[in-house]
């Protein structure tokens, strides 16, 4: 079946530092792939997303790049902020059908 | 605002307790699913549906129902509550290309 493995947390940085969150998938076919960003108490919000290979997501500064060779989706930001503490999800979307397979989620935190 | 609404958003049920988590979508979107939120486990697929009167089950069902009567409500049915319910319930819809929609989710206690 499908899977997403991504690098447990917390992820703790300063601001201005570089960010990057891996993210690794298993999948039959060519799925969608996303990366979702929950702020604390509230839901899930689409951060970026790429639906083929080579594909590059990109939204706030945060970018990831569809590598089908490698079956990942690494998120990146160059320079981080305290309002980019938060945790991040990646995921998968088969390409027949609407459910989402999510990573455990990486929780970030960006101090002054 | 269009969007997804969860109620309650926090709830703390004793063991053999009933409840049910409403979720509403004014979007139009014919699928809808529920997902549980466990640290360190990501979201997992309770029950979905491609729309009214269609469900079916996802990941971790087992002690969760499900109906879809109208395009709008998609309601989660916990029928004997256990303290391994304990979690935070999201409720999401799909609208195509414009992606999924999630609730603020419901914070579940089951003591």
């Amino acid at each position: 079946g499908n899977s997403v493995t991504q690098m447990e947390g917390p992820v703790t940085l300063s601001e201005e530092a570089f960010l990057t969150i891996n993210c690794t998938y298993t999948a039959t076919g060519y799925p969608s792939l996303f990366w979702y960003v929950q702020y604390p108490g509230e839901g899930l919000q689409l951060l970026l997303k790429a639906t083929k290979a080579d594909d590059k997501g990109s939204n706030k500064g945060f970018e990831a790049t569809y590598r089908k060779e490698t079956t990942s989706f690494h998120l990146e930001k160059g320079s981080v902020q305290v309002s980019d503490s938060a945790v991040y999800f990646c995921a998968l979307r088969q390409a027949a059908g609407n459910k989402l397979t999510f990573g455990g989620g990486t929780r970030v935190l960006v101090k002054p | 605002n269009a969007g997804v609404t969860q109620t309650p958003k926090f709830q703390v049920l004793k063991t053999g307790q009933s409840m049910t988590l409403q979720c509403a979508q004014d979007m139009n979107h014919e699928y809808m699913s529920w997902y549980r939120q466990d640290p360190g486990m990501g979201l997992r697929l309770i029950h979905y549906s491609v729309g009214a009167g269609i469900t079916d089950q996802g990941e971790v069902p087992n002690g969760y129902n499900v109906s879809r009567s109208t395009t709008e409500d998609f309601p989660l049915r916990l029928l004997s509550a256990a303290p391994s319910q304990t979690s935070v319930y999201f409720c999401a819809s799909f609208g195509g290309e414009g992606g999924y929609t999630f609730g603020s989710g419901t914070r579940l206690t089951v003591v």
